[in-house]
């Protein structure tokens, strides 16, 4: 267990609609990620916060978006459903923002697009 | 642009034998290498992970070898066991700066053999 929680689990939703994933970080950690992965295009990097702050963006679709809250729990919201945005989607924390500290994945977000 | 190009896409392996896992990467101002665990259903997992200033790092039965010059490094699993059996991702970041994202290789699904 690497104390980053993610709901939910499982998530089944149609095209054009709207879906929320959830994370908690580890106990002390202020950087979250995000990062989708899905089977032809690995793990790629969406967005990463610290404390409160985004502090890098990747390939992430103007349709999603993200935040990190004061409580230090973040969200990714991702809208107007595409059968593509099928995938699994990852939290990660870390307790900086410095190359090398240990990153830590939740166990993911199964998203269905149907 | 796949800043991490990873090989080969799949291993399989005896029992007790070798794995080997390469990466390669183009960018010289990354200066973190980890790689990363994963089996099905879960989230990927740090396994081992090494700075440029070093050639090799052993962990157990894992070892990574670092090539600053060819800008190049690998993941050697030494007695292979079943239990190994698993996706493997190299990955990367960039040193400086606020964001510690990882950038990854696309994986190496590993199946060990009895």
């Amino acid at each position: 267990d690497s104390g980053v929680t993610q709901t939910p689990k499982h998530l089944i939703t149609a095209t054009g609609q709207r879906v929320t994933l959830r994370c908690s970080p580890r106990s002390g950690d202020l950087s979250v990620y995000w990062y989708q992965q899905s089977l032809d295009q690995g793990l790629q990097f969406l967005i990463q916060y610290y404390n409160g702050e985004e502090r890098a963006k990747g390939n992430i679709l103007e349709r999603f978006s993200a935040q990190q809250f004061p409580d230090l729990h973040s969200e990714l919201n991702l809208s107007s459903l595409e059968l593509g945005d099928s995938a699994l989607y990852f939290c990660a924390s870390s307790v900086g923002s410095i190359s090398g500290n240990t990153i830590y994945f939740g166990e993911g977000s199964w998203l269905t697009v149907v | 642009q796949q800043q991490v190009k990873q090989s080969p896409q799949s291993l399989i392996v005896q029992k007790g034998g070798i794995s080997i896992i390469n990466c390669a990467y183009e960018n010289t101002a990354f200066d973190y290498f980890p790689w990363y665990q994963q089996f099905p259903g879960k989230g990927p997992a740090l396994l081992i992970a090494i700075r440029p200033d070093v050639s090799e790092k052993k962990e157990g039965r894992f070892t990574i070898s670092f090539n600053k010059s060819a800008k190049q490094f690998s993941l050697h699993i030494m007695d292979s066991q079943p239990g190994d059996s698993a996706t493997y991702f190299c990955a990367a970041s960039r040193k400086g700066g606020t964001a510690s994202k990882l950038t990854f290789g696309t994986g190496t699904r590993l199946q060990v053999t009895l």
